[in-house]
């Protein structure tokens, strides 16, 4: 079955520091990918998706590019700031079966220190 | 901006009382899911509904019922509370095409003594 594993947490980054969260999925077919990101106290809300291979997501300053040979989708940030403190999941849709049924990452924790 | 509704957002209650919690959300989609979400942040999939009158069980073994009367709306229900259904709510809401984003309310946090 379908599956995402993600970069353990959490992680803990000065203020402007690069950051990555490393996202690799299983999937039957040609799933569409997503991050989402939950702050303190909300549910989720979608901060970036990619569709087909070689897409790259943007919003925000975060950027994932759909890797189809390395199966991932690995979230990146040149220079994070406090406010991007918040749990990061990675997630797949698979079109296959269960079309919009998605398949989360156990959520990766970001802390940003002034 | 929120388009999908849950209340309350907070619950405390004893056990043995039946509780519902409320989802609705105003997109008109005819997908709808429930997820319960661990202290770890982890998420579990625990119903979804493709439309009115279709309900399914989702990943993880619930003790809850749903329920699809109208599109708008997907309540959850415990019949009975127990204090190992302590635990964050999430519900969310998409078109169902596979590269449908999911919009989440912003959940219901149960805490049952």
């Amino acid at each position: 079955g379908d599956s995402v594993t993600q970069m353990e947490g959490p992680v803990t980054l000065s203020e402007e520091a690069f950051l990555t969260i490393n996202c690799t999925y299983t999937a039957t077919g040609y799933p569409s990918l997503f991050w989402y990101v939950q702050y303190p106290g909300e549910g989720l809300q979608l901060l970036l998706k990619a569709t087909k291979a070689d897409d790259k997501g943007s919003n925000k300053g975060f950027e994932a590019t759909y890797r189809k040979e390395t199966t991932s989708f690995h979230l990146e940030k040149g220079s994070v700031q406090v406010s991007d403190s918040a749990v990061y999941f990675c997630a797949l849709s698979d079109q296959n079966t269960n079309a919009g049924k998605s398949t989360f990452g156990d959520g990766t924790t970001l802390t940003v220190k002034p | 901006e929120a388009d999908i509704y849950q209340t309350p957002r907070y619950l405390v209650i004893g056990t043995g009382k039946k509780i519902t919690l409320e989802c609705s959300q105003t997109m008109g989609h005819d997908k709808m899911y429930w997820y319960q979400q661990d202290p770890g942040m982890e998420l579990h999939l625990i119903h979804y509904s493709y439309g009115v009158n279709s309900t399914e069980k989702g990943d993880l073994s619930s003790e809850s019922t749903v329920s699809r009367i109208r599109t708008e709306h997907f309540p959850l229900t415990l019949e009975s509370a127990r204090p190992s259904h302590t635990s964050q709510y999430l519900c969310a809401s998409n078109l169902g095409l596979s590269d449908s984003p999911l919009h989440f309310g912003n959940g219901t946090r149960l805490t049952v003594t």
